[in-house]
Order: structure tokens, then C-alpha cells, then sequence
């Protein structure tokens, strides 16, 4: 059980292009998402946190206009990277949290690794 | 700002083994500490997790140890086996928004 699938899981394209990363949970309902970003070699960075029905929650130091995220229904939020660079380039993850008011284990996907030319 | 730490990068048993991965946190209010295993092209996947209310918790061949005095967490893997090979990750948590903030991560290699 709680199975998260990332698409796509791999992403190649040219300098200027949007890129969107889909986040859904297979078997479970997420009324939160997060969404983390992963450099060689190092740990994950929260990005910003979705919430369905609502507007997103960004870390300092994030671009909303740059990342766009959008959870529309209980099972999917989406990534948008808006005219990407080369320094956007990074593996993009998202997870998920089963519903409820206690804290739980975040279930991750495989992630998205995106390379911009 | 606080943060999760791991006190060594890298760890190498041979096979069979025990494991003991180590991890720091300087958050006092975090409530709640995961255990993640990365493999190559992966994403992060669960291993255990632990409250602040216990100070040691079992799962299959891992046990969660908690420290809350010292602020000290730690993973120990019985009989490892290669499939361990992989980065590991503490994360610490707590509070309504269910964030959770990662260490640095460890990279166990197993030895056959």
C-alpha cells in the first residue's frame, strides 16, 4: 500500500521550455503533497508543500512564478518548471501523506530527473 | 536555522554483519524522527519511524534508536546484506504542516 508514481521519470529539453511533473497517489487519498528537489550527492530540499483545494505553501527562497504547483484533486499535484534553464536541471520528487491529523511516514515516488539543454 | 545532521557520510560493513548509522538533530520540538533508504535513481523509501514519546522501536532486521536527551538518533540494520547497499536518510518532524526536514544522508556499502 501507499504507492506514489511519478511522471515522467525522465525529462530532456531545450532552455526556455515548461516542464510539468505529476504526483499521484495510487491507492490512497493525499490531501497533502510535497514536493523536494535533490542535487547530486546531497540530501533533499523541500520545495513547497500542496495542498488540495488550496494554494500552495513555498520554502524560502523558492520561486512561485518559476515552480508552479497545483493539486486539483486528493490524488494528483502537479510540478510546473516555467521556461526552464540549464540551472534548473536537478532530480524533482514528490511524496505523499496519507490523510489524518497525526503525523506519518511521507511515501515518496521515484522521482523526475530533469535535464535542460 | 536547526537542522538534522549525520555524524559520518559513509559507512562500510561487510556482509552479515550489523549496521549503525548515527544522526544528530538540534530541533528540541521535533516530535517525530523517520528513517529513509535511497537507492541509485530512486526515490526515498520508508524504513521505520519513531515517536518522542518511545525511545526505541523494531521492524524487520532494523531497530530506531531515540536519544532524546543528547538529541541522538540511530539506525541499526542486523545481518546486512548487500541489498542494503543504498544512502540513508534521518528526518525530523513534528508540528501541524507535517514537514519534514532531512540530514545529510550516510552512504552504507556492504562488503561481500
Amino acid at each position: 500500500g501507499a504507492v506514489v508514481s511519478q511522471h515522467p521519470s525522465w525529462v530532456i529539453c531545450k532552455s526556455g521550455t515548461s516542464v510539468k511533473i505529476e504526483c499521484r497517489s495510487l491507492d490512497f487519498q493525499a490531501t497533502t503533497m510535497f514536493w523536494y528537489r535533490q542535487f547530486p550527492k546531497q540530501s533533499l530540499m523541500l520545495m513547497a508543500t500542496s495542498n488540495e483545494g488550496s494554494k500552495a505553501t513555498y520554502e524560502q527562497g523558492v520561486e512561485k512564478d518559476k515552480f508552479l504547483i497545483n493539486h486539483a484533486s486528493l490524488t494528483l499535484s502537479t510540478l510546473t518548471v516555467t521556461s526552464a534553464h540549464p540551472e534548473d536541471s536537478s532530480f524533482y520528487i514528490c511524496s505523499a501523506r496519507i490523510g489524518g491529523t497525526d503525523t506519518g511516514p511521507q511515501h515518496f515516488g521515484d522521482g523526475t530527473r530533469l535535464s535542460i539543454l | 536555522g536547526e537542522s538534522v545532521g549525520l555524524h559520518l557520510p559513509t559507512l562500510s560493513v561487510q556482509e552479515g554483519d550489523n549496521s549503525i548509522i548515527n544522526c544528530a538533530y538540534s530541533n528540541s520540538a521535533s516530535d517525530y524522527f523517520i528513517w529513509y533508504k535511497q537507492e541509485s535513481g530512486k526515490g526515498p523509501q520508508f524504513i521505520i519511524d519513531i515517536r518522542s514519546n518511545m525511545d526505541k522501536r523494531q521492524g524487520q532486521r532494523v531497530t530506531v534508536l531515540l536519544n532524546k536527551t543528547v538529541k541522538h538518533l540511530s539506525l541499526q540494520i542486523a545481518a546486512t546484506q548487500p541489498g542494503d547497499s543504498a544512502v540513508y536518510f534521518c528526518a525530523e518532524g513534528g508540528g501541524n504542516d507535517y514537514k519534514l526536514s532531512f540530514g545529510a544522508g550516510t552512504t552504507v556499502t556492504v562488503r561481500a
